[in-house]
């Protein structure tokens, strides 16, 4: 079946480090990714999506690249802040469907 | 525009009990679908709605069930609750059911004693 797997946390880093969170899927055909932000109290917010391989998905410095050849979609971001504390969720969908699943979730922690 | 919205913010049951949950979704969006996350875990889809009818379901038991109106909003109710019911309970809603992205409400925390 589908599934997403997610690198475990936390993740702890200093303002202004570089990020790297890693996600690897496991899917039929050809599906949709996601990563999604949780802050502290709060539902879940889109952060970027890509529908096909190559495609590179970006928001508030944020990317991921969708690689089919080693079905992964990892986020990265070149120099973190404070404000991006929180738990990072990378998901799919399976084509023609917007069923999400879900990886189990990676806080990340920047401290000043 | 409004985004996703419940009700309530939180809630303590106990066990055996039936609990509802409420949703309205963003407007223009006819497609609410319903996740359970527990503590440290990713969200596990439930159901989805679509046009008053259910539209999928995930590998939740029948005690779940639920119900959108003709405004789209949506109830989520779970009988003869259980411990590990105790969740954080997500709505979201799209404006259609082939459309991938999906918007989240902040959720419902449900606390089973």
């Amino acid at each position: 079946g589908n599934s997403v797997t997610q690198m475990e946390g936390p993740v702890t880093l200093s303002e202004e480090a570089f990020l790297t969170i890693n996600c690897t899927y496991t899917a039929t055909g050809y599906p949709s990714l996601f990563w999604y932000v949780q802050y502290p109290g709060e539902g879940l917010q889109l952060l970027l999506k890509a529908t096909k391989a190559d495609d590179k998905g970006s928001n508030k410095g944020f990317e991921a690249t969708y690689r089919k050849e080693t079905t992964s979609f990892h986020l990265e971001k070149g120099s973190v802040q404070v404000s991006d504390s929180a738990v990072y969720f990378c998901a799919l969908s399976a084509y023609n469907t917007d069923k999400l699943i879900f990886g189990t979730g990676t806080r990340l922690q920047v401290f000043p | 525009e409004t985004g996703v919205t419940q009700s309530p913010t939180h809630l303590i049951k106990t066990r055996g009990q039936q609990v509802t949950l409420r949703c309205s979704s963003q407007s223009g969006h006819n497609t609410v679908s319903w996740y359970q996350q527990a503590l440290g875990q990713g969200p596990q889809f439930i159901f989805q709605y679509y046009r008053e009818e259910e539209n999928g379901r995930g590998n939740f038991p029948p005690r779940f069930s639920g119900l959108q109106f003709p405004n789209y909003s949506s109830e989520l109710n779970v009988n003869a609750l259980e411990l590990d019911d105790s969740a954080l309970y997500l709505c979201a809603s799209s404006l259609s059911p082939d459309q991938e992205t999906q918007y989240f409400g902040p959720g419902t925390r449900l606390l089973v004693l």
